[in-house]
């Protein structure tokens, strides 16, 4: 059992490019969610998804897009990398008895 | 909008101090209240959850506690050990499972 698992764990951009960040969850979750960590901020929402076939916007949508592929995946995308996007993002799920959220281990983002 | 604050932002101790870490929300209709502890460059692992008809929940060391009327919730740690440094960030749910928000953390560094 798996968990959540995103990819990659690292990754430099250079301004203007493109990535998507993939997260996978093995545990039959229907709610999943992407933050952004900065540093002295805590986490930041940035969208979720409540079901298979929905998304939301969190906090700071605001140069991403999210795709939930399925149940088990969640992707967050960003079209044109910005150094203001340089973060630690995390992506977690829950289950619908809303008991416990699990995080992935972090993906982390340099925009230079 | 759900604000959730955490004071104090670090914290130093010597090694078998009880101390309280403190967590205060804007909005008191939460679902649930959850406290976390992160590790250095490692994602969030779940510690206690507090449902919003309870006042406190405890394992083993840790105690926490929920007062919906004023807004906080308090993470009790007894005999402090030099395993329990890491950041503890507090976390409310609250419109259903759409609205996971941080406070930005307490670091806490216990020192032998």
């Amino acid at each position: 059992n798996a968990g959540v698992t995103q990819t990659p764990k690292f990754q430099v951009l250079k301004t203007g490019q493109s990535m998507t960040l993939q997260c996978a969850q093995d545990m039959n979750h229907n709610s999943m969610y992407w933050y952004r960590q900065d540093p002295g901020m805590g986490l930041r929402l940035i969208y979720y998804s409540a079901s298979e076939g929905t998304t939301d916007k969190g906090e700071v949508p605001n140069g991403y897009n999210v795709s939930r592929l399925n149940k088990r995946e969640f992707s967050l995308r960003l079209e044109s990398a910005a150094p203001s996007q340089t973060s630690v993002y995390f992506c977690a799920s829950i289950n619908l008895s809303g008991n416990t959220i699990y995080f992935g281990e972090g993906s982390w983002l340099t925009v230079v | 909008k759900q604000e959730v604050t955490q004071i104090p932002a670090a914290l130093s101790v010597p090694e078998g101090e009880n101390l309280v870490l403190n967590c205060s929300f804007t909005d008191s209709a939460i679902y649930n209240l959850q406290w976390f502890r992160q590790d250095p460059g490692k994602g969030l692992t779940s510690l206690l959850l507090i449902q919003s008809s309870q006042r406190e929940q405890t394992s083993g060391r840790l105690n926490a506690s929920l007062d919906k009327s004023s807004g906080r919730s308090t993470l009790y740690i007894a005999a402090s050990q030099p395993g329990d440094s890491a950041t503890y960030l507090c976390a409310s749910f609250s419109g259903g499972y759409n609205k996971l928000i941080f406070g930005a953390g307490t670091r806490l560094a216990v020192h032998p």
